[in-house]
């Protein structure tokens, strides 16, 4: 069955603080691995695209890594501030080809920054 | 348009009752989908287009759920009969010109729909 799954379920931490977020899938076979930031009351915004020759990849203060071996992926946050609080969420192609194809997603890590 | 546009933003109906959700893509994009967000949930797949291929449907829940998309443009979501456990935000998203698998997905904002 094609899953993903995202750890932890929600997290609070300070302002100024680092944090890592994880996603472990099954889906199969894999064609890329996104990271996505929900703000409330709003559509998923990309933060980051992985396919599987990729290991790491930076946007900013985020930055995803990716094993494709143990299908694992991590999203690390640093020197958070109070705009990083939302929702992150884990997001895996199957290959289909040269189409976008399907996407699964995971739930979610709900992320709150306190000052 | 500048980005993915879905109306109404908020839809209170009673149970029994059909209602459509209407998604605008961003202009020229061929792969457009349907997603449902229960609170506290996931996002769920509904369906797929992508350029003049058929749909991929696989997600929808019930043949109460219907959607239809004319060539590049509008999709309309569909729901009959409406339930409570329908009431949820539904998320339209759109991509590229190609479908190609390291495009970029826009999400519109969604339509919180409320069955009373």
């Amino acid at each position: 069955k094609n899953q993903v799954e995202q750890s932890p379920q929600s997290l609070i931490i300070l302002e100024g603080k680092n944090c890592t977020l994880q996603c472990n899938y099954t889906v199969s076979p894999f064609s890329n691995l996104r990271w996505y930031k929900q703000d409330t009351g709003r559509g998923p915004v990309s933060l980051t695209i992985m396919t599987f020759s990729e290991n790491t990849k930076s946007n900013g203060r985020y930055t995803a890594t990716l094993d494709a071996d143990t299908k694992q992926s991590s999203l690390h946050i640093t020197a958070s501030q109070l705009s990083d609080s939302a929702s992150y969420i884990c997001v895996v192609s199957r290959d289909r080809g040269s189409t976008l194809g399907r996407l699964y997603f995971g739930r979610g890590t709900q992320l709150t920054v306190w000052p | 348009g500048a980005g993915v546009s879905q109306s109404p933003s908020n839809k209170v109906t009673e149970k029994g009752k059909d209602v459509e959700l209407r998604c605008d893509p961003i202009s020229g994009h061929t792969a457009l989908y349907w997603y449902r967000q229960r609170l506290g949930q996931g996002l769920e797949f509904l369906i797929y287009f992508q350029g003049n291929s058929a749909p991929d449907k696989s997600g929808l829940p019930s043949d109460r759920f219907s959607a239809e998309r004319t060539g590049e443009s509008v999709s309309t979501l569909t729901i009959q009969r409406t339930q409570q456990e329908d009431s949820a935000v539904y998320l339209c998203a759109s991509s590229g010109f190609g479908g190609r698998v390291n495009e970029k997905l826009f999400f519109g904002s969604g339509t919180q729909l409320s069955v009373l």
